[in-house]
């Protein structure tokens, strides 16, 4: 079945314990990115990637790193996690390099930094 | 500010009635996306429309779009108990790297 998954889908952490949420797409897509779902703000992008080794800046980088070493995955780091990156974040992927294009969500990741 | 808002905000209707969203842009778009998501889960693409294109239907799903007046809708026909959750347009404007959503009309259909 065609589906990005992402891990884990909910956690409880404290501010500074860094962690890491996995994204993987089994549909070969070259872009992939990371938004970040908040009340009344709608979703807003926090990193892309256009394809391996090549990463940018969404809307929202500040406190976040990605990485992109395989085509498949994409995971989102929190380095130093602060109560303000609480959220709800969810990953995506499209085919080609089309970045205006259909998006496949995964299902979510739902964060609480104490 | 969100290139694309939807509104209204929130939309209750009986099962059977027709539902319309609208999604306001306001720079020239190349095209136009619907999605769905349901509480607390991942969205889904429901419907894409070009810049060139005026309408396009999709099973129950309506979608217009009018480059003149930067503005969208979405009309549901014959709605559900099943189609109660979030819908969200995004648009894909000029050279930008990603599409911009906009915070989204909650739908409840009331059984």
């Amino acid at each position: 079945e065609a589906q990005v998954t992402q891990n884990p889908r909910y956690l409880i952490t404290v501010t500074g314990k860094k962690l890491t949420v996995t994204c993987s797409q089994n549909m070969n897509h070259e872009y992939m990115s990371w938004y970040r779902q908040d009340p009344g703000l709608g979703l807003r992008q926090i990193y892309y990637s256009m394809n391996v080794e090549v990463t940018d800046k969404g809307d929202v980088p500040e406190g976040y790193k990605v990485s992109r070493k395989e085509k498949r995955n994409f995971p989102l780091i929190l380095e130093s996690p602060s109560p303000n990156q609480t959220s709800l974040y969810f990953c995506a992927s499209t085919p080609g390099t089309g970045r205006q294009e259909t998006q496949y969500f995964g299902p979510g990741t739902r964060l609480l930094v104490l | 500010s969100q290139q694309g808002e939807e509104d209204p905000q929130a939309l209750s209707i009986q099962e059977g009635e027709n539902a319309t969203m609208n999604c306001s842009y306001k720079t020239s778009i190349n095209n136009l996306q619907w999605y769905r998501q349901n509480s607390g889960r991942g969205l889904v693409h429901l419907i894409l429309i070009r810049s060139n294109e005026r309408e396009k239907h999709s099973g129950r799903l309506r979608v217009t779009l009018d480059t003149s007046k930067k503005s969208s809708s979405l009309l549901i026909t014959a709605s559900r108990a099943a189609d109660t959750a979030s819908y969200f347009c995004a648009t894909g404007f000029g050279s930008a790297r990603q599409l911009t959503f906009g915070s989204g009309t909650q739908l409840t259909v009331l059984p």
